[in-house]
């Protein structure tokens, strides 16, 4: 079973609101990712969870803040987005028993728009 | 840092035609590892295939086969028999084995795949 879950799968958003998003897999997998795709471009990475520790931060504004709660779940805090911000937002998860040579599963995203 | 370039925006065939996707990458890293993911309209992005760099054995996974020529840094994507659900966009995606802790993948552009029946 290769699933990562995210929800919500849609979200609205005005400027001023704080939303989360999650993203979640039981597949053992010891790091976790965030990334970013703007319409008919490829996805950008954000962020990088390895072992429950944020191990790369792709210099992303400070509106948007992760947490790993645990080494299942990878949480995205949104806070005062701009409208550049609309996206699909994809979470990836990877077994890393071997740092650097696993794949990398994909959730389904969550598309993003800010208003 | 390194670079992936799909230089085809698009790309169609004639359903059970063959089809192969372009990929080429600049590195300086010996160890690494190539994918191919597709993305169809519902944004799912699913592995297709990966190769190891340091297997000269090209990869194949049953009507998905890869030309990875490691010198020249190509690492092209052969679909045979293609079929109306192979329609999508196809990301040809690099990650670097630095031996450093888990990194992100750096992606080409993508090339749309149209399936004409």
């Amino acid at each position: 079973d290769t699933e990562v879950t995210q929800t919500p799968k849609h979200l609205v958003m005005g400027m001023t609101n704080k939303k989360s998003l999650k993203c979640e897999q039981h597949m053992g997998h010891r790091a976790m990712y965030w990334y970013k795709q703007k319409a008919k471009k490829p996805p950008e990475l954000m962020f990088v969870y390895s072992y429950e520790k944020l191990s790369i931060n792709e210099s992303v504004p400070s509106r948007f803040s992760p947490e790993c709660p645990n080494s299942s779940l990878l949480n995205l805090h949104l806070h005062a987005l701009q409208p550049e911000d609309s996206a699909l937002y994809l979470c990836a998860s990877s077994q890393e028993v071997r740092p650097g040579a696993d794949t990398q599963y994909f959730g389904p995203g969550t598309r993003l728009t800010v208003l | 840092a390194q670079t992936v370039t799909q230089s085809q925006p698009e790309m169609s065939v004639q359903e059970a035609e063959t089809v192969t996707l372009s990929c080429t990458y600049d590195t300086s890293e010996s160890d690494y590892y190539l994918f191919w993911y597709k993305q169809p309209p519902s944004r799912q992005m699913i592995l297709v295939i990966r190769q190891e760099a340091y297997k000269q054995q090209n990869a194949t996974e049953n009507r998905f086969s890869v030309n990875f020529q490691k010198a020249a840094k190509s690492f092209s994507l052969k679909i045979s028999d293609s079929q109306l659900g192979d329609a999508a966009m196809y990301f040809c995606a690099y990650r670097s084995h630095s031996g450093g802790g888990a990194d992100g993948l750096t992606f080409g552009k993508g090339t749309h795949l149209i399936i004409q029946p």
